[in-house]
């Protein structure tokens, strides 16, 4: 079946620190991967997404490559500023069309 | 404005009441989405509809209920809520099509004593 693991929160970091925050997955066939970004009292929003095997989704400053190896999706940022504090959802979309979604990561940036 | 639109963003009610959550978009989109968000549990799937004709049950319906009115409203509605359906509620839309994203309202928070 499908599904999609991702980092424990919640992080907290200096602004400027590097951001990873880690996501994996389980799917059949060859899914579509996402990062939403969901700011306080917002819905989601889409970050980033790659569409097949070693496809880079870049948005922000944001990155995260699609690695079928390792069935990761891993998201990195440079330098984090506070503004970027919000939670990080890794999704996936597979080939029967639904979305699933890892459990989000609260992220807490400090000036 | 908006492209997808939930109604209310706030509701608070009693155990025992038929709830109806609205969803509206703008966007054309065929597929359309309901999703509740619980602490530590990220987003489940509730219902989904791929065209007006089509509705479908995803991970959690139970004590759910939708209603495709057109291409651009999707209702949700708890016909007898209780106090676990308490969470936050969002809708969702889509293009077919695999590699396209979904697209959130902002979602309905309902809080159920």
């Amino acid at each position: 079946g499908n599904s999609v693991t991702q980092m424990e929160g919640p992080v907290t970091l200096s602004e400027e620190a590097f951001l990873t925050i880690n996501c994996t997955y389980t799917a059949t066939g060859y899914p579509s991967l996402f990062w939403y970004v969901q700011y306080p009292g917002e819905g989601l929003q889409l970050l980033l997404k790659a569409t097949k095997a070693d496809d880079k989704g870049s948005n922000k400053g944001f990155e995260a490559t699609y690695r079928k190896e390792t069935t990761s999706f891993h998201l990195e940022k440079g330098s984090v500023q506070v503004s970027d504090s919000a939670v990080y959802f890794c999704a996936l979309r597979g080939t029967g069309n639904q979305f699933y979604f890892g459990t989000g990561t609260s992220l807490t940036v400090i000036p | 404005d908006a492209d997808v639109t939930q109604t209310p963003r706030n509701r608070i009610t009693k155990t025992g009441k038929r709830i109806m959550l609205e969803c509206s978009q703008t966007k054309g989109h065929d597929r359309m989405y309901w999703y509740r968000q619980d602490p530590g549990l990220g987003l489940r799937l509730i219902y989904y509809s791929f065209d007006v004709k089509d509705i479908n049950k995803g991970e959690i319906s139970d004590g759910y209920s939708v209603s495709r009115q057109a291409q651009a409203k999707f209702s949700l509605s708890l016909e007898s809520a209780i106090p676990n359906q308490t969470a936050l509620y969002f809708c969702a839309t889509s293009r077919t099509g695999q590699n396209q994203p979904q697209h959130f309202g902002d979602g309905t928070r309902l809080s159920i004593l």
